[in-house]
Formats: C-alpha cells, structure tokens, sequence
C-alpha cells in the first residue's frame, strides 16, 4: 500500500529556473492538494484539484503551476523559482470524507 | 472568511502530565474540524475530526476533543501524555459549503519532558 507519494523529498535549485515537483497517490481519490509549510504559518494551500482536468487556486498561487492529466497525479511547477519560495511542501489528497491525507513533503531550498 | 487560531506556540508539560492544546476559528457558517500532528521530517497525521454528531470526539493515541459552537472551540486534550506525543499539531476548519479546503492553524509544538 504506497500511498501517497512525493519525489523529490529534497530540492536545491538557483533563483530564476524551473523546479517541478511530483505528487502520486495510489488511492484513486478525487480531490488532491498542494500546501507550503513555513515557520509560525502552518499550512498554506497552493492549489488544489477536485478531480483530473479540473483545479482551481488557493490562499498562496502566485508563482506556481499545476496540471491534472490523470486522478493519481498533481505536479506543482514553480516556473521561476525565487528564494521566497523555499519552503516544504506538502501533497495531500482526499475523497468526500474531507479527511486528508499527506505525503511525507518536499524540502525545496531556492539559492 | 474562516481563520484558525491557535494560541500557544508551544507547550512544555512532563510526562504523565494532562495537556490542552487549545484551538479558536472564526467562521460564519458550519463548519468540520480537524487536528493532526506532524511528527519530525514526517507529514500530516490525522488525530481526529468533527463533522457532525456527538461534540466530543476521540482519536487516535489517547486524544480527544471538544467541539464548543458557542466559543468557536476545537480543543484538544490528553490526560496523560508519552514522551513519544511530542511533536507539531495543526488545528484545521473546512466550510461545509466549500467542500475539502482546509485553513490551518500556525501549528502547537508539544514538547514532552521525562
């Protein structure tokens, strides 16, 4: 039972280049997320998806991409990466229960 | 548009000792609510959650919680706590209108001393 996967689970990219990140859950569930995690802030949502081809922004989108071509997948994109951008980041997925579930996190440092 | 405060940043207690770590949102509609706590290096675990029902709840590893509508409260509570429950916990708010978005909490640092 793999779960809900993140890759990679540490990044260290420049200032200016673009960084993807990789979210995989083997649930089938509907809805998935993207959250930043920074000091004294909690969670923050990025982006998130109710189901493949459908995704709509949250509280922090700014500077990131998302796609949804298949249910198991939800890359986030940072298209050019700045420092303000380093964070762990956090893929969750859920289905109507509204109980989500993480994956372990990506620890993106933006030089 | 919903908030979630969580008023202690950290809370030091011994082992063997109860603990309350205490969460407020602020909301106009009906709402779920939720606690999960992050251990080190790791993600999100599910402690417990209210959706409708009995307002007390119980979760895994001894915790439970109140949900008080009139205080707008989702305190969390164990009366006795383990070395092994020091970690991060997030309270968190879903509106039942908006379907799975969740607003954090700026997170609980349970530190548990022997």
């Amino acid at each position: 039972d793999a779960g809900i996967t993140q890759s990679p689970r540490y990044k260290i990219t420049e200032t200016g280049r673009q960084v993807t990140l990789m979210c995989h859950q083997t649930w089938s569930h509907s809805y998935m997320f993207w959250y930043r995690q920074d000091l004294g802030h909690g969670l923050r949502l990025i982006y998130y998806s109710a189901a493949a081809d459908i995704t709509d922004k949250g509280e922090v989108p700014d500077g990131y991409v998302v796609s949804r071509s298949k249910t198991e997948n939800f890359p986030l994109t940072l298209e050019s990466a700045t420092r303000s951008q380093t964070s762990v980041y956090f893929c969750a997925s859920s289905v109507a229960e509204y109980e989500q579930y993480f994956g372990p996190g990506t620890r993106l440092t933006v030089t | 548009a919903q908030s979630v405060t969580q008023l202690d940043s950290q809370v030091p207690v011994f082992e063997e000792a109860p603990v309350e770590l205490r969460c407020n949102y602020s909301s106009s509609v009906s709402v779920y609510l939720f606690w999960y706590v992050q251990y080190p290096n790791q993600g999100l675990q599910l402690l417990l959650k209210y959706l409708s029902g009995s307002t007390l709840v119980k979760g895994i590893n001894g915790f439970e919680a109140e949900f008080n509508k009139s205080q707008t409260s989702f305190h969390l509570r164990k009366p006795s706590v383990h070395i092994s429950d020091t970690a991060e916990y997030f309270c968190a708010v879903s509106e039942r209108e908006y379907g799975n978005k969740l607003v954090f909490g700026a997170g609980t640092i349970l530190r548990v001393k022997s």
